[in-house]
C-alpha cells in the first residue's frame, strides 16, 4: 500500500526564518516527488518537483530527496506571511501514467 | 504555465440527481487526466485516471457506475456523479499532465465544490 506521511502541524515559523517541511514515503519504487501548496478552499498549486537524490533549488524553495531513507523535504527561506498555507507532499510511482499519492499535508503558519 | 479549468466551480444539487463536472486543459493537450476528491481537513485522494479514447481506471473503493468519467478529446474530461447523496458532498479536483513535457508534474484545476442536500 502506497503511503505518504507528513506531520500535520501546525508548524509555526517567524517571518524571515527558514521553514522546514518533511515527508516520508513507503514505496521504494517511487520515482518522482512533488510539493504543492494549498490555501484554504483552493486547489493545490505546484511549487517544486524532484526526481534525483540531492538538492534542487528554485528561488526561496529547496527540495531535498534521499531515496535510500525514503525521505523528501522542502525548505522555505526568508519565510513570508503569504507562505502560510498547507503544504502537500505527493509521490508518483510509475511515472506520468500514474496519479499522485498525497500526504495529509503540513499546516504552516508564518508569524509576522 | 499550463492552465486547467473546471466548471462549475460550485454546485448544489438534491439527493438522487446527477451532476456533471468538466475539466479542460486550456493551453496544452492532455491524453491523461486525473480526478481527485478532498473531504474537509483531509488530503486529496485519487479517484480515477481518465485516458483519452479509452475507459477510465478507477481506484479501489471508487464505484465506477456512480462516478462516470468520459475523456472524449485531448482537452476535455468529464466526471458525472450519478444519483448523488449527501455523503458525495466534497471538493472534486481534476489534474492534467502535459505529455509534451519531459517532467511528470500535474497541473490542477481550481476544483468544484459539490454540496448534495
Amino acid at each position: 500500500q502506497k503511503e505518504v506521511e507528513q506531520n500535520s502541524g501546525p508548524l509555526s515559523v517567524p517571518e524571515g526564518a527558514i521553514a522546514s517541511l518533511n515527508c516520508t514515503y513507503s514505496d521504494r519504487g517511487s520515482q518522482s516527488f512533488f510539493w504543492y501548496r494549498q490555501y484554504s478552499g483552493k486547489s493545490p498549486e505546484l511549487i517544486m518537483f524532484i526526481y534525483s537524490n540531492g538538492d534542487k533549488e528554485d528561488g526561496r524553495f529547496t527540495a531535498q530527496l534521499n531515496k535510500a531513507s525514503q525521505y523528501v523535504s522542502l525548505l522555505i527561506r526568508d519565510s513570508q506571511p503569504s507562505d502560510s498555507a498547507t503544504y502537500l507532499c505527493a509521490v508518483n510511482i510509475g511515472g506520468g501514467a500514474d496519479g499522485l499519492t498525497f500526504g495529509k499535508g503540513t499546516h504552516l503558519i508564518i508569524q509576522p | 504555465g499550463a492552465v486547467v479549468s473546471q466548471h462549475p466551480s460550485w454546485v448544489i444539487c438534491k439527493s438522487g440527481t446527477s451532476v456533471k463536472i468538466e475539466c479542460r486543459s486550456l493551453d496544452f493537450q492532455a491524453t491523461t487526466m486525473f480526478w481527485y476528491r478532498q473531504f474537509p481537513k483531509q488530503s486529496l485522494m485519487l479517484m480515477a485516471t481518465s485516458n483519452e479514447g479509452s475507459k477510465a481506471t478507477y481506484e479501489q473503493g471508487v464505484e465506477k457506475d456512480k462516478f462516470l468519467i468520459n475523456h472524449a478529446s485531448l482537452t476535455l474530461s468529464t466526471l458525472t456523479v450519478t444519483s448523488a447523496h449527501p455523503e458525495d458532498s466534497s471538493f472534486y479536483i481534476c489534474s492534467a499532465r502535459d505529455w509534451t513535457s519531459v517532467n511528470y508534474e500535474q497541473y490542477f484545476g481550481p476544483g468544484t465544490r459539490l454540496t448534495v442536500t
